[in-house]
């Protein structure tokens, strides 16, 4: 089937701990995304990879890591320095030609 | 630095009511403009989208956007919604060219009452 795979669904840490989510995707896309969903912030950019070994910074990068050592994966580290963890975050993909991003479920953290 | 502007948080009305949800943007250069919807509890989906041409689009279940260079606007409307528009409403901005680097807006919640 494909899309994207994001996971896990639900994760609960506590405080001082690295979290890793995974995003796998099997749609060929080059260009991958991610995204933290809060209520009435819409989504903001943490990361973005447009091609295997390379990444940027999007707006609230802080706190975060990623890699990209393979085309399908997007791993997402939330650190102990991220001073608010606790969100909804959304992997994504776009696709060339229309420009087009596409979603996973979705990763809900929060952190004790 | 580009960014989205959605003056609209939560937006009420009743079927068959005129819809337009305002968005505005900031980038220096060509952009590829986006609406993106958030039906409750499934994934964002594009709606419809502009890279050029004719400024007024129109994308899926009767939506369309106009863009409007001089004011950088990229409203969305809609003639008359339904209760099954109900949903979340997102613009996005990418430059046209260079690192895609996607920027969402704040949302919209559109709220249809039967």
């Amino acid at each position: 089937d494909g899309g994207i795979t994001q996971s896990p669904k639900y994760l609960f840490r506590k405080e001082g701990q690295n979290v890793t989510l995974s995003c796998e995707q099997n749609l060929n896309h080059d260009a991958m995304y991610w995204y933290r969903q809060d209520p009435g912030q819409g989504l903001r950019l943490i990361y973005y990879s447009q091609i295997v070994n390379d990444f940027q910074k999007g707006d609230i990068a802080e706190g975060y890591s990623v890699s990209r050592e393979k085309k399908e994966s997007f791993p997402l580290t939330v650190t102990s320095a991220q001073k608010n963890p606790t969100a909804f975050y959304l992997c994504a993909t776009r696709t060339e030609n229309t420009g087009e991003l596409f979603f996973g479920e979705g990763s809900r953290l929060t952190v004790l | 630095a580009q960014s989205v502007s959605q003056h609209n948080h939560h937006v009420i009305l009743s079927e068959a009511a005129s819809l337009e949800l305002g968005c505005n943007y900031s980038y220096g250069g060509t952009v590829n403009l986006f609406w993106y919807v958030q039906y409750p509890g499934q994934h964002l989906q594009l709606l419809l989208k502009y890279f050029s041409g004719d400024p007024l689009v129109k994308g899926i279940k009767g939506f369309e956007a106009e863009f409007i260079k001089s004011k950088f606007s990229f409203n969305l409307r809609k003639p008359s919604v339904q209760w099954s528009d109900t949903a979340e409403y997102f613009c996005a901005v990418n430059g046209s060219s260079g690192y895609q680097k996607v920027t969402f807006g704040t949302g919209t919640k559109l709220q249809v009452i039967p």
